[in-house]
């Protein structure tokens, strides 16, 4: 079974509509975060949530909303969808441990596409 | 702040062929340097990483060493395989807010014919 797991894999949708695109992690992580990846652009970092009770903006925040439910549920919404948010996105989750820096595991990506 | 610029692709390669590719970065301290891999239809695993200058990274016969005076971290495989077709993204981490941050470059897609 795979550890980061992310519903929908594929969603088309319509300009102004809601989306929840849904993480959810069996790793036991504290960290999770959101990226959408766009061609010739890598990933760019949307939110990231340390705790349950901390949520923190990325770099490309603006059109983003999150909720996380539980340590291993972490929600991005899209309260009213546009174009140029059609992407691909990754959930991620990295452990809370000591040292400089702890790896990221990627869910499988949803892809999302805004008429 | 921090970026990463990596070759640009695609890179089509002939089996057994011996790869490059390029990166460099800017950072304004001392970051950690990772190379991540991601196969069709897949999300990123991390293929090898290095933490500080000269440190050399290695996994699955690829390797990728951490060049501080060049600020670089080239991957580098003698001999390719099928197999290894996929993106490959070069990435630092930073620090930001007492926590470590992904930076990454823009991907080198790869194809390996046999």
């Amino acid at each position: 079974d795979a550890d980061v797991t992310q519903t929908p894999r594929n969603r088309i949708t319509k300009t102004g509509k809601r989306i929840m695109l849904e993480c959810s992690q069996t790793k036991g992580h504290d960290r999770m975060y959101w990226y959408r990846q766009d061609p010739g652009l890598g990933l760019r970092l949307i939110y990231y949530s340390f705790d349950v009770k901390d949520i923190n903006k990325g770099e490309i925040s603006d059109g983003y909303s999150v909720s996380r439910q539980a340590q291993a549920k972490f929600s991005l919404s899209l309260e009213s969808a546009i174009p140029n948010q059609t992407a691909l996105y990754f959930c991620a989750t990295s452990d809370l441990g000591a040292g400089s820096y702890n790896e990221q595991f990627f869910g499988p990506g949803t892809r999302l596409t805004v008429l | 702040g921090d970026s990463v610029t990596q070759m640009e692709g695609p890179v089509t390669l002939s089996e057994e062929a011996f790869l490059t590719i390029n990166c460099t970065y800017t950072a304004t301290g001392y970051p950690s340097l990772f190379w991540y891999v991601q196969y069709p239809g897949e999300g990123l695993q991390l293929l090898l990483k290095a933490t500080k200058a000269d440190d050399k990274g290695s996994n699955k016969g690829f390797e990728a060493t951490y060049r501080k005076e060049t600020t670089s971290f080239h991957l580098e495989k003698g001999s390719v395989q099928v197999s290894d077709s996929a993106v490959y993204f070069c990435a630092l981490s930073e620090k930001i807010q007492g926590a470590q941050k992904l930076v990454f470059g823009q991907g080198t897609r790869l194809t390996i014919n046999p």
